[in-house]
């Protein structure tokens, strides 16, 4: 059973606008969640992270939004640059310890 | 420099060998993982260990087997037993505290002929 979601396979975007990437979770013991980028054939790049005692994390271009009550949590990318376009995975690891869940992955690409 | 090496980046195999999968890291971390990546799939967890000469299954480890005799070593075997081997491996490995993001390796794409 998928305890983290990314419902979204693929998302397309114009330079310079917006990308936001979502990503729902199912159990109530996350209380980290993370963000990778991953180029084919390497391995992911970690991005951004956030714990469950905040709601924002912000990293130059890159800001994650955390919703306990949702649930959900989402990636935003401002301005989104062509060397964006890679695959984003959302990340969840509980309190209990050192396992982390991942979604099956947001391939964005961005449009010059 | 630290990191996480994985070799080979290639691997080929006839059905039916067993086939051992290098990760290497030089970052003094305490716990390794190893996941599985398939087209269209997250990364699933095969095998992880916390602390040297143990280690716990992940979701999919059935087919799989692993050691930890040294710190910095975590090799994985796929045996013949796992049913769809070809897939892209990844190693992964993370401070024992807790806050801290996973390092992974490059992967090593293995391909069962």
């Amino acid at each position: 059973d998928q305890q983290v979601k990314q419902n979204s396979p693929s998302l397309s975007v114009q330079e310079g606008r917006i990308s936001i990437l979502n990503c729902d979770y199912t159990n109530s013991m996350f209380d980290y969640f993370l963000w990778y980028k991953k180029y084919p054939a390497e391995g992911p790049t970690f991005l951004i992270s956030i714990s469950s005692i905040k709601d924002k994390n912000e990293d130059g271009r890159f800001t994650v939004f955390l919703n306990k009550s949702a649930k959900h949590l989402s990636l935003h990318i401002v301005p989104s640059q062509p060397g964006d376009s890679a695959v984003y995975f959302c990340a969840a690891s509980p309190n209990t310890g050192n396992q982390f869940y991942f979604g099956t992955g947001t391939s964005l690409t961005v449009i010059p | 420099d630290g990191g996480i090496t994985q070799s080979p980046k290639y691997l080929f195999r006839k059905e039916g060998q067993n086939v051992t999968l290098s990760c290497e890291q030089n970052l003094n971390h305490d716990a390794m993982y190893w996941y599985r990546q398939d087209p269209g799939q997250g990364l699933r967890l095969i095998y992880y260990s916390q602390i040297v000469n143990d280690f716990q299954k992940g979701d999919i480890a059935e087919g799989y087997s692993v050691s930890r005799e040294k710190k910095e070593s975590f090799p994985l075997t796929v045996t013949s037993a796992q049913k769809n081997p070809t897939a892209f491996y990844l190693c992964a490995s993370t401070d024992q505290n807790l806050y801290n993001e996973q390092f992974f390796g490059p992967g090593t794409r293995l391909t069962v002929l």
